[in-house]
């Protein structure tokens, strides 16, 4: 099956800098890499996904990119505001059936002012 | 538009005692449907995940099993609790409505078995 690995686990910049989290994963076939946002004590929320077709999205201060030769995706945040802190994780799509998401591990972030 | 609603909240339960969680989805039909643990501090485990009425496959053999009596509803059981079940519980859905592999979460059960 699928496997994703994260990093770092967890990541400070002050407010204003920038801040990237990477992800590597195992199956080539894997076409879905979603990004989610998760508060603390709350849900996860999508925050931006990229298709394999495509190498870049962006959204405002969020942005990721995808190698699928190297097979890792990277986030990209901006202008880091204090409500940017969270955890984030990446995910992968993996083959088969019911679209089974294989999320990696977590990256907190903490901006601080 | 589609909603999805998980109860109960929060919970706390003693050692051996039964468990159940409850999951429904609004607006869509015939959702892929799934159950998500996620220890404190740690990152999310897939533990189950329905195409369809009464189908479930299991992601990690465990004392827990999930039920899918109808299309939007999904059930998450067990018959005595265990310490290490504590986490927090996510109820998820997919569908055609939105592009293959988008996840939508609900809000979560916290679960502390003490």
């Amino acid at each position: 099956g699928e496997n994703v690995e994260q990093h770092p686990s967890t990541l400070s910049v002050q407010e204003g800098d920038s801040a990237v989290i990477k992800c590597t994963y195992s199956d080539s076939a894997s076409n879905y890499f979603p990004w989610y946002k998760q508060e603390l004590g709350k849900r996860p929320q999508l925050i931006i996904d990229i298709r394999s077709n495509v190498g870049e999205k962006k959204d405002q201060r969020i942005a990721v990119t995808l190698n699928k030769t190297a097979k890792h995706f990277s986030l990209h945040i901006t202008e880091t505001q204090p409500e940017d802190s969270a955890v984030y994780f990446c995910a992968a799509i993996s083959t088969g059936t019911a679209s089974k998401l294989t999320f990696g591990t977590g990256t907190r972030l903490q901006v601080t002012l | 538009s589609q909603t999805i609603h998980q109860w109960p909240a929060t919970l706390v339960q003693p050692v051996g005692s039964p468990l159940s969680l409850e999951c429904t989805v609004e607006g869509t039909s015939n959702p892929n449907l799934y159950w998500y643990r996620q220890a404190a501090g740690r990152g999310l485990q897939l533990l189950f995940y329905s195409v369809g009425i009464g189908q479930i496959s299991s992601e990690v053999p465990q004392n827990l099993s999930a039920s899918r009596p109808q299309d939007r509803q999904f059930i998450l059981s067990s018959k005595k609790l265990l310490l290490s079940d504590s986490g927090f519980y996510l109820c998820a859905w997919s569908g055609t409505e939105k592009g293959p592999g988008e996840l939508f979460f609900g809000e979560g059960s916290r679960l502390t078995v003490l």
